[in-house]
């Protein structure tokens, strides 16, 4: 079975400064998409970011990145330049190539601090 | 254009009633999810949707649990005899496929808060 590990329950960060979110995950597949998805207190799952593992060069998105290590089964967020709007719960998730439901960590709780 | 929606967005219930959760997709997405999310997880696959039909339904919990989607838009989670334990957000999601490339990434809805008292 596929599981999904945040081991930060919590983090925190400055406005302006950088934070890294750390994500790993437990799978045989070769094959698999991760996803970082952020979630406000309005509760609704935005994506951030996506990575296809075939793919060795590493997802951006502006000031979201990703350090994906296959081989480690790592995948962590850095979120650059931190802004007050960033502060919500981070979901990592995985999902193997050909299936289609998706497993989810239990989450980090980023807060900003101004 | 709209994104998902679900209805009611809170629902309080008593132990052994019945519940119908509702979910919009966004329009011309062809797949549909559901996920239950209880307090302090992560989402919780339930069951995915390919067109009318539940092309996989292997994480419903027990035979309490049913969902439809009979046009192949809107669908409905139905929760019979609803226990404690049932009480979570139950969120929906839709990707325009259920292919690869991205056309597969899924939106998510702002889920319902269920309560079972």
């Amino acid at each position: 079975a596929q599981t999904v590990t945040q081991s930060q329950p919590e983090m925190s960060v400055q406005e302006a400064e950088t934070v890294t979110l750390s994500c790993t995950y437990d799978t045989s597949e070769s094959d698999y998409y991760l996803f970082w998805y952020k979630q406000p207190p309005s509760r609704q799952m935005i994506l951030v970011i996506r990575q296809e593992a075939y793919k060795q060069q590493n997802a951006t998105e502006n000031r979201f990145s990703v350090n994906f290590q296959k081989a480690a089964k790592s995948f962590s967020l850095k979120i650059s330049d931190s802004q007050l709007g960033d502060a919500a719960m981070y979901f990592c998730a995985y999902r193997k190539y050909n299936n289609n439901d998706m497993r989810f960590g239990a989450g980090t709780r980023l807060t900003v601090k101004p | 254009g709209a994104g998902v929606s679900q209805t009611p967005s809170n629902k309080v219930t008593e132990k052994g009633k019945y519940v119908e959760l509702r979910c919009d997709p966004i329009s011309g997405h062809t797949a549909l999810y559901w996920y239950r999310q209880s307090l302090g997880q992560g989402p919780e696959f339930l069951i995915y949707f390919q067109g009318t039909g539940a092309a996989d339904d292997s994480g419903l919990p027990n035979d309490r649990f049913f969902a439809v989607r009979p046009e192949g838009s809107v669908s409905t989670l139905k929760i019979q005899r609803t226990e404690r334990g049932d009480s979570a957000v139950y969120l929906c999601a839709s990707s325009l496929t259920s292919a690869g490339g991205g056309s597969d990434t899924q939106y998510f809805g702002p889920g319902t808060r269920l309560t079972v008292l």
